[in-house]
């Protein structure tokens, strides 16, 4: 079974630009999960979606982070404009459902903001 | 709030032999799961073990093994006869159920050496 997939792998940016980010979960599974893991720490959730709705959002810096996974598969992560502090690896996850508790991690993309 | 603590920033092994990684959480809740995960350099977390609240029974994978202490709140890793390719980070993550869904919360990680 193919696993989580994300492109890009790596991407280098200057402050104020936008970037974006793609995930395409294990097929069949539901729930896909956003995280922002800045260098030395343990991922931090971002953003939580079941199929096409967002389930949990509070820790998304609404003001220049967004996301989206319009048919309930694929989801795009996009910030707008990137701030040096943005410089992290942001990793996608899936689980089968909501109320299942394994999730499985893409490789992440590392993004780097000069 | 609902922290997970992973006090041992970085550890070294010799090869072949064990190694014991700590983790401690805080939490008022009584259904929840506890993992840890490895996260070698090429960044995919990998599930290394699973363990249910619930279940008194440490969880087993192969050389994997977990000693689970709910009332203080511990979940620590043994790796035995230790390999190579086990050196990666480490993270243990926490999993409430909180209105039947789950989400992570994970510890800073532990830097496993494997020396040969």
């Amino acid at each position: 079974e193919a696993g989580v997939a994300q492109s890009p792998r790596y991407k280098i940016i200057e402050k104020r630009q936008s970037v974006a980010f793609w995930c395409n979960p294990i097929s069949g599974h539901a729930t896909l999960y956003w995280y922002q893991q800045i260098l030395g720490q343990g991922p931090k959730l971002l953003i939580q979606f079941q199929n096409n709705g967002v389930v949990d959002d509070s820790q998304l810096p609404k003001d220049r982070f967004s996301a989206e996974r319009l048919k309930g598969v694929d989801s795009t992560l996009k910030i707008q404009p990137a701030k040096l502090e943005d410089s992290a690896v942001y990793l996608c996850a899936s689980s089968l459902e909501l109320h299942t508790d394994t999730q499985y991690f893409g490789p992440g993309t590392r993004l780097t903001v000069l | 709030a609902q922290t997970v603590t992973q006090s041992q920033p970085e550890m070294s092994v010799q090869e072949a032999e064990t190694v014991t990684l700590s983790c401690t959480y805080d939490t008022s809740e009584s259904d929840y799961y506890l993992f840890w995960y490895k996260q070698p350099p090429s960044r995919q977390m990998i599930l290394v073990i699973r363990q249910e609240a619930y279940k008194q029974q440490n969880a087993t994978e192969n050389r994997f093994s977990v000693n689970f202490q709910k009332a203080a709140k511990s979940f620590s890793l043994k790796i035995s006869d230790s390999q190579l390719g086990d050196a990666a980070m480490y993270f243990c993550a926490y999993s409430p159920r909180t209105s039947g869904t789950y989400k992570y919360i994970f510890g800073t990680g532990t830097r496993l050496k494997v020396l040969a």
